[in-house]
C-alpha cells in the first residue's frame, strides 16, 4: 500500500511570491490534514479537509489556504510569502470518521528568501 | 483549547537501557493519544497510539500508558537500540464533535539519543 506522497520535496521561493504544495493521501483515506513544523513552534495544525470540505482550521492567517479534490488529493497554497513561512509542511492522511490514526508524508521543505 | 506539554526535551541513554518520555494534556475530553517518531529528513511515523478507554498498550519493545485522572500519558521504550535515536512527539486529539476537535495537538518533542 503506497504511503502519503507530498510534492515537491524542496522549494525555494522569494518573499511576496505564492506557492502551492500537493499531497496525495493513502488510497481509501478521505481526510487530509496539513501541519507546519518549525524549530521554534514545533508542529502546528493548519487545516483539515474531509470529503472536499474544510472540517477544521488552525490559527494561521488567511494567506494560508487549501482545498481537497474528489479523489482526496489536497493542495495548500500560501500567498504573499514571508520569511517566517520557511518551514517543513507536512500532510497527514487519515481514514476519517471514527478512525483517528494519521499517517504523515515526508513533507515539503519550503525556504523563503 | 487543548495544550500538550512534553518532557524531557532531550534524553540520552545507553544501548539496552529503558527510555521514558512523559506528556500531560489540559483538556480531559481528549480521547486519542498517538506517539510519533521522526528521523532526520523524514516525516513523523506513527509508532503507537492509545484511546482514552484503555490504560496501557504494548507493541514489542514499545508501550504507552495513560492516566486519565492525572491527564498524562507516557511512552516506554525497553532494550533501546541505536536505531531508536530520533525525535519523539506525543499528541492529543479531542473528539470530532468538539470545537476544534479532530486535529492533533503536539508536544514539543523529545530528542532521544541511544549510545552504543
Amino acid at each position: 500500500k503506497a504511503g502519503v506522497t507530498q510534492t515537491p520535496r524542496y522549494l525555494i521561493k522569494t518573499r511576496g511570491q505564492q506557492v502551492t504544495l500537493s499531497c496525495s493521501p493513502i488510497s481509501g483515506h478521505r481526510s487530509v490534514s496539513w501541519y507546519q513544523q518549525t524549530p521554534g513552534q514545533g508542529l502546528q495544525f493548519l487545516f483539515e479537509y474531509f470529503s472536499e470540505t474544510q472540517r477544521n482550521k488552525g490559527n494561521f492567517p488567511g494567506r494560508f489556504s487549501g482545498r481537497q479534490f474528489s479523489n482526496s488529493r489536497s493542495e495548500m497554497n500560501v500567498s504573499t510569502l514571508e520569511l517566517g513561512d520557511s518551514a517543513l509542511y507536512l500532510c497527514a492522511s487519515s481514514p476519517g470518521g471514527v478512525r483517528a490514526d494519521a499517517f504523515f508524508g515526508q513533507g515539503t521543505r519550503l525556504t523563503v528568501v | 483549547g487543548e495544550n500538550v506539554e512534553q518532557h524531557p526535551s532531550t534524553l540520552s541513554v545507553q544501548e539496552g537501557d529503558s527510555a521514558v518520555i512523559k506528556c500531560t494534556y489540559s483538556d480531559s475530553a481528549s480521547n486519542y493519544f498517538p506517539w510519533y517518531k521522526q528521523e532526520l529528513g523524514k516525516g513523523p511515523q506513527l509508532i503507537i497510539d492509545i484511546r482514552s478507554n484503555v490504560g496501557e498498550k504494548k507493541d514489542q519493545r514499545i508501550a504507552v500508558t495513560l492516566n486519565k485522572t492525572a491527564k498524562h500519558f507516557s511512552l516506554h521504550i525497553t532494550e533501546t537500540q541505536p536505531e531508536d535515536s530520533a525525535v519523539y512527539f506525543c499528541a492529543a486529539r479531542l473528539p470530532l464533535f468538539y470545537n476544534q476537535g479532530g486535529k492533533l495537538i503536539f508536544g514539543q518533542g523529545t530528542e532521544l539519543s541511544v549510545k552504543p
